[in-house]
């Protein structure tokens, strides 16, 4: 089992550029979301998605879009990025199933963006 | 709108000392809480999950408290190693969507 893997591991970038940052989980969870991390600003949620073909915004949807077509991958695409959206960017993945465990979230270990 | 506050937000301590890290959160209609480890360059690592009809939870040396009406939690280690250290996030899911909240963690040091 990988668990959840994320590429690249890091990236720059120049304004207005666009990019796609890669997600993916080997244990059929129903549930993956994208996080940021921003010093001083603990993480916060961009997009999630509750099963393949379903997605939706978190509290910082604006400038990312998500795409879900298979159980496995949830991509981040950054359209054009903007300084602002210098930051480490977090996968996570859970079960659907019910029960504290099934509960538990499983994290990527992140990219590193940088947008010059 | 859910907000989550750790106090302090750095801790230095000799090993083998006994601490307890801060979680508090606004909005006491929560489902679960989480806390994670997030050692540095790296992801983060769930320790402990309590769900709201829960007191507590331990695993090891760590042990994870819930008070729902006050709106906290705090998370116990015993006898702190070097290799505890790391920074200590604390997360709340509000309701049936699985979107969580996060506070801005806690940097713990524990000096040999």
């Amino acid at each position: 089992n990988a668990g959840v893997t994320q590429t690249p591991k890091f990236q720059v970038l120049k304004t207005g550029q666009s990019m796609t940052l890669q997600c993916a989980q080997d244990m059929n969870h129903e549930y993956m979301s994208w996080y940021r991390q921003d010093p001083g600003m603990g993480l916060r949620l961009i997009h999630y998605s509750v099963g393949a073909g379903i997605t939706d915004q978190g509290e910082v949807p604006n400038g990312y879009n998500v795409s879900r077509s298979t159980t496995e991958d949830f991509p981040l695409r950054l359209l054009s990025a903007a300084p602002s959206q210098t930051s480490v960017y977090f996968c996570a993945s859970s079960s659907n199933s019910g029960g504290a465990f099934e509960e538990t979230q499983y994290f990527g270990p992140g990219t590193r963006l940088l947008v010059l | 709108k859910q907000e989550v506050t750790q106090i302090p937000a750095a801790l230095s301590v000799p090993e083998g000392e006994n601490l307890v890290l801060n979680c508090s959160f606004t909005d006491s209609a929560i489902y679960n809480l989480q806390w994670f480890r997030q050692d540095p360059g790296k992801g983060l690592t769930s320790l402990l999950l309590i769900q709201s009809s829960q007191r507590e939870q331990t695993s090891g040396r760590l042990n994870a408290s819930l008070d729902k009406s006050s709106g906290r939690s705090t998370l116990y280690i015993a006898a702190s190693q070097p290799g505890d250290s790391a920074t200590y996030l604390c997360a709340v899911r509000a309701g049936s969507a699985r979107q969580l909240t996060f506070g801005s963690g806690t940097q713990l040091t524990v000096l040999p």
